[in-house]
């Protein structure tokens, strides 16, 4: 079954701290892993794309990894802000599409930055 | 350029009753998907749309759920004689193709839906 996990379910931290966020996965066939970030009243918005040969890609403090031969991805938060604070989610997009148009989601991870 | 735009964006509603909830995507998109998250809860997919047919049904939750859309643009997701546990954020979300040819995907605000 195609899942998406997500570790940890919420994080507190201080504001100017960094921060790594997980995803593993279980998709296949695999076409490509994308990270959003989802302010409280809004919707994701997407902050990186990653294809099968990327192992690395960087959005300005944000960089995520990818490893596909264990199924994991990571979200590093460089120097963290308080707007950073929101829920992460990883997605997994599937070759075939099946009854989710391609899509599956992890639950996200709740970020909370202190200052 | 305008974005994915959902209306209303809160919607009170009591038990029973009808609600038809809108998404109007990006223009031009042709893939269009809705979406519904609960309280504390991840995303859960209810229906995607390429052009106006909708390949798959089975993941809306009951037949009390329905969608439509028309014209390759606009799309109405209507539930009928509503629950509470309907009550969640329903999220539309568009992209130029469907997600497996790695499109981007839009979302919009969302439709807060609270059944009392």
């Amino acid at each position: 079954k195609n899942q998406v996990e997500q570790s940890p379910q919420s994080l507190i931290i201080l504001e100017g701290k960094n921060c790594t966020l997980q995803c593993n996965y279980t998709v296949s066939p695999f076409s490509n892993l994308r990270w959003y970030k989802q302010d409280t009243g809004r919707g994701p918005v997407s902050l990186t794309i990653m294809t099968f040969s990327e192992n690395t890609k960087s959005n300005g403090r944000y960089t995520a990894t990818l490893d596909a031969d264990t199924k994991q991805s990571s979200l590093h938060i460089t120097a963290s802000q308080l707007s950073d604070s929101a829920s992460y989610i990883c997605v997994v997009i599937c070759v075939y599409g099946g009854s989710q148009g391609n899509l599956i989601f992890g639950k996200g991870t709740k970020l909370s930055v202190k200052p | 350029g305008a974005g994915v735009s959902q209306s209303p964006s809160n919607k009170v509603t009591e038990k029973g009753k009808d609600v038809e909830l809108r998404c109007d995507p990006i223009s031009g998109h042709t893939a269009l998907y809705w979406y519904r998250q609960s309280l504390g809860q991840g995303l859960e997919f209810l229906i995607y749309f390429q052009g106006n047919s909708a390949p798959d049904k089975s993941g809306l939750p009951s037949d009390r759920f329905s969608a439509e859309r028309t014209g390759g643009s606009v799309s109405t997701l209507t539930i009928q004689r509503t629950q509470q546990e309907d009550s969640a954020v329903y999220l539309c979300a568009s992209s130029l193709e469907l997600a497996r040819v790695s499109p981007e995907q839009y979302f919009g605000p969302g439709t807060r839906l609270t059944v009392t």
